[in-house]
């Protein structure tokens, strides 16, 4: 089984400059999350999503950055303009969903896109 | 949720059982204990939960004390691929917010 996919791997932008990163969830798992990862720090949620709707945005910073998921399956998160301090790792996520039984409550990463903005 | 207190790092010979101690005081009664772990250049991976009583799986075992202020996350037998910052997490219910502290980086040596 496929596990969670993220591209690109790897970019690295001028500042000012746009940016997107994609996501795409494991298949069936109706909840996914953006999380962003500063050097030597753990992750930190930005957004989490319950199939397509946007149910916890409150660490999102929203002048620049959005995301969505249509159709409740793959998600892009963008940053314009990017700035020096958006520099990190943004990882993605997704989980089965709420409740459920048996449901650990799991949440299974992808390997993450490292951005690097000069 | 509650915070966590985790040591920045500790070393572990190979071979040898590595205990990850975890302070949790103010957890509430709904809140689990969760691990993951984050090898360099990867995603975090889950390893195990719980609520009161002690689990095991294949990965590891987990220990909370009985007033739940507390827990250690066990490795029976490191490994050079444990080498990774392991993360002690409380969280409300399986679909609480999973929120990150700074982890404890463990380096197991040859």
């Amino acid at each position: 089984e496929a596990g969670v996919v993220q591209s690109p791997r790897y970019k690295i932008i001028e500042k000012k400059q746009p940016v997107a990163f994609w996501c795409n969830p494991i298949s069936g798992h109706n909840t996914l999350y953006w999380y962003r990862q500063n050097l030597g720090q753990g992750p930190e949620l930005l957004i989490r999503y319950e199939n397509e709707e946007a149910v916890d945005d409150s660490q999102l910073p929203k002048d620049r950055f959005s995301a969505e998921r249509l159709k409740g399956v793959d998600s892009t998160l963008k940053i314009q303009p990017a700035e020096l301090g958006d520099s990190a790792v943004y990882l993605c996520a997704s989980s089965p969903g709420t409740g459920g039984r048996g449901n650990t409550g799991e949440l299974f990463f992808g390997e993450g896109s490292r951005l690097t903005v000069l | 949720d509650a915070k966590t207190t985790q040591p920045p790092s500790m070393d572990c010979a190979e071979g040898r059982a590595a205990n990850l101690p975890c302070n949790h005081s103010t957890i509430s009664g709904n809140e689990y204990v969760y691990w993951y772990r984050q090898i360099h250049s990867q995603g975090p991976q889950y390893i195990i939960h719980g609520l009161k009583n002690n689990e095991t799986n294949e990965m590891a075992s987990l220990i909370i004390t009985e007033d739940r202020k507390s827990s250690t996350l066990i490795l029976p037998h490191a490994t050079l691929r444990d080498t990774a910052v392991y993360y002690c997490i409380v969280r409300v219910d399986s679909w609480g917010k999973l929120q990150f502290g700074a982890g404890t980086q463990v380096v197991v040596t040859p």
